[in-house]
């Protein structure tokens, strides 16, 4: 199995612009996450869903983020629009619980720059 | 007040040393964890998991320690080499929430 799969590995945008993260989960899983990394804050979740359906959004910052998950296999998490705030590593993980393992695999993850 | 970035604890060893990372989690019925190492550029990645059933597990240069009373999680490397020079998280699983909840990270650096 390739793995969580994220792209792309690195955006640069300028502020006020519209940023779409990709995810590619493991196949079989049934839970994706959306996480977002940054010096300040650690890694915080932003997001899950569970076959597709959104779970718990309460740690997505505010309405300028967005995330679908349009079927089992593609995640998006989008940012419209951009901030230098939003300047963070954002990863994709996913699980599959029912196996007994309740670990998540996380992707290489997006570095985002917003200037 | 002006912001400050977070500072993850440091843990500096020599190499070939054994290195023991501590973490204390937070809820009590918490039922399984899990050790991530987080290399730089990359994600997390797993290392080891224990029950809560248990509280010792063994891999291969790594152990895991729980202690249930205090509610500590402890993980030990065992000839500690430049390689395992990351950030390390531990993480809780509690079933009521469904959901990993991870600690701040502490970075092991390994002296040659």
């Amino acid at each position: 199995d390739a793995g969580v799969i994220q792209s792309p590995r690195h955006e640069v945008t300028e502020m006020g612009q519209e940023v779409t993260l990709r995810c590619k989960p493991i196949s079989g899983h049934d839970y994706l996450f959306w996480y977002r990394q940054t010096m300040m804050r650690g890694l915080e979740l932003l997001i899950y869903f569970n076959n597709n359906v959104p779970i718990d959004d309460s740690g997505m910052p505010e309405d300028r983020f967005s995330a679908k998950m349009p079927n089992a296999s593609f995640s998006t998490l989008k940012i419209q629009p951009s901030e230098p705030r939003d300047s963070a590593v954002y990863f994709c993980a996913s699980s599959n619980p029912s196996t007994g393992y309740y670990g998540y695999t996380f992707g290489s993850g997006t570095r985002l720059t917003v200037v | 007040g002006e912001n400050v970035g977070l500072h993850l604890p440091t843990l500096s060893v020599q190499e070939g040393d054994n290195s023991i990372i501590n973490c204390a989690y937070s809820n009590s019925a918490s039922d399984y964890f899990i050790w991530y190492k987080q290399e730089s550029g990359k994600g997390p990645q797993f290392i080891i998991d224990i029950r809560s059933n248990m509280d010792k597990r063994q891999g291969q240069r790594v152990t895991v320690l729980l202690n249930k009373t205090v509610k500590h999680l402890s993980l030990q490397i065992a000839a500690t080499q430049p390689g395992d020079s990351a950030v390390y998280f531990c993480a809780e699983f509690t079933g009521a929430n469904s959901k990993l909840t991870f600690g701040k990270g502490i970075t092991l650096s390994v002296r040659p």
